[in-house]
């Protein structure tokens, strides 16, 4: 039942900006936007969420499109340690997570 | 604050057999959820947990039940396990109120094989 779409794998270099996008064109009006990601053999761990207006903390941005139909989570500088699984998931009642981005560091 | 704890950290059954993990949530978090996670099927929601009582159910089969205790911990139960069992179970503990606003925090899970 996931409810979001993202490319499967993305590459990026390091120290450069890295944009991770989300479609969820079936998003209701109460569902937040969360972004979880996983490092190798460790639990997913909290990124960035929001409901409609673009949000930033000391790990990440989040843009969410006006009609909220996609996001994008933006990490300002990549580097190694960000190399991980990023979900984009909707929180109702639960989460759905989706199938995740792979993202590789490039040194 | 100590973080979300799972035991046992690895676990191997044979087909049949029943098995139960635990979660120790952060404290002060009230609500407990439990996910699997498969390479085929990725991430999926198992039930969630608040104050003692199921508040949400995924799709899985009564052999996945759970339950959760006055002190928030958590187990979880699989009974007559099958092959397709074999995967890494998440637990992940959350204040608990009903806005899906909830920042959910994740234990390193269970490595559940079953031969």
């Amino acid at each position: 039942d996931a409810k979001t779409t993202q490319p499967n794998s993305m590459e990026s270099n390091e120290e450069e900006p890295v944009h991770l996008p989300c479609n969820h064109s079936t998003i209701s009006g109460t569902d937040y936007i969360h972004w979880y990601r996983q490092l190798p053999s460790q639990g997913p761990e909290y990124v960035i969420h929001g409901l409609t207006s673009n949000v930033n903390n000391r790990m990440a941005s989040l843009a969410i499109a006006e009609d909220r139909k996609s996001s994008t989570l933006i990490l300002h500088r990549a580097t190694l340690r960000d190399a991980a699984v990023y979900y984009c998931i909707l929180s109702g009642n639960q989460f759905y997570f989706g199938t995740g981005t792979s993202l590789t560091v490039i040194p | 604050k100590a973080g979300v704890t799972q035991t046992p950290r690895y676990l191997i059954k044979t087909r049949g057999q029943q098995v139960t993990l635990s979660c120790s949530p952060i404290s002060g978090h009230r609500s407990v959820s439990w996910y699997q996670q498969t390479p085929g099927q990725g991430l999926q929601f198992l039930f969630e947990y608040f104050s003692e009582t199921q508040r949400n159910k995924g799709n899985f089969p009564g052999r996945f039940s759970g339950r959760q205790f006055s002190n928030s911990r958590s187990e979880m139960n699989v009974s007559t396990l099958e092959l397709g069992d074999s995967a890494l179970y998440l637990c992940a503990s959350s204040w608990g109120g009903t806005s899906g606003s909830n920042e959910q925090f994740f234990g390193p899970g269970t490595r559940l094989t079953v031969l």
